[in-house]
């Protein structure tokens, strides 16, 4: 069965700091990737995704993400943190092979940003 | 368009009663789905219609659940003789098809007490 692993629950870092969120998926083959941001009180909203090609990818807010099928990993970086970035942020993968478009969550990574 | 909404966004209920949620996905999205959310998890599926079929029903959704979408359009989601297990987040997302974009309501946040 295909699960998505976020090895760290909480990070914080200082404003400005460069940032690094770690996911790891299991699944047989090249999946869907995702990355997803949650504040407090709304819904998810799409950082980026992946489905084929160039293995970095950019997305909203100067987030990016690299795939790395050796490694089962699809983390997301940022140079340079903002306040705001402070929220809930959640890998997802989704499985080509369904045509369903269900997506498997990661059970997040919690970003604290220090003035 | 305002994106997908659901009502209500808060909902108390004393253990034993059923209640009922909806959502209003974008407009020309044909997929919708629900998912559930606890406290310190990802959301997990639930259901997923296309147009007005349920097409796919995780084993979360035990037989208290059942979900609609008449028509295609707008969907309920109702739990019968609620439990406290059953406080959580329930979220809406829709979108156009296979790979695109989900779009993700606020959600109902849904306590039993």
């Amino acid at each position: 069965a295909q699960s998505v692993t976020q090895p760290d629950i909480h990070i914080t870092v200082s404003e400005g700091a460069s940032l690094e969120l770690r996911c790891n998926y299991s699944y047989g083959a090249t999946p869907y990737l995702f990355w997803y941001v949650q504040s407090p009180g709304q819904g998810l909203q799409l950082l980026l995704k992946y489905f084929s090609g160039d293995t970095l990818v950019q997305g909203i807010k100067g987030f990016e993400a690299e795939f790395k099928r050796s490694q089962s990993s699809f983390n997301l970086r940022k140079p340079s943190v903002h306040w705001s970035d402070a929220a809930e942020y959640f890998c997802a993968v989704g499985v080509p092979s369904s045509n369903t478009g269900k997506l498997i969550f990661g059970q997040g990574t919690t970003l604290q940003v220090k003035p | 368009d305002t994106g997908v909404s659901q009502d209500p966004r808060h909902k108390i209920t004393k253990r034993g009663q059923n209640v009922t949620f909806r959502c209003d996905p974008i407009s020309e999205h044909n997929r919708l789905y629900w998912y559930r959310q606890t406290l310190g998890q990802g959301p997990e599926f639930l259901t997923y219609f296309q147009n007005e079929a349920q097409l796919e029903k995780s084993r979360l959704l035990s037989d208290r659940f059942s979900a609609e979408r008449p028509k295609g359009s707008f969907s309920t989601l109702e739990i019968q003789r609620t439990e406290q297990g059953d406080s959580a987040m329930y979220l809406c997302a829709s979108s156009l098809g296979q790979g695109a974009e989900a779009f993700f309501g606020q959600g109902t946040r849904l306590t039993v007490v």
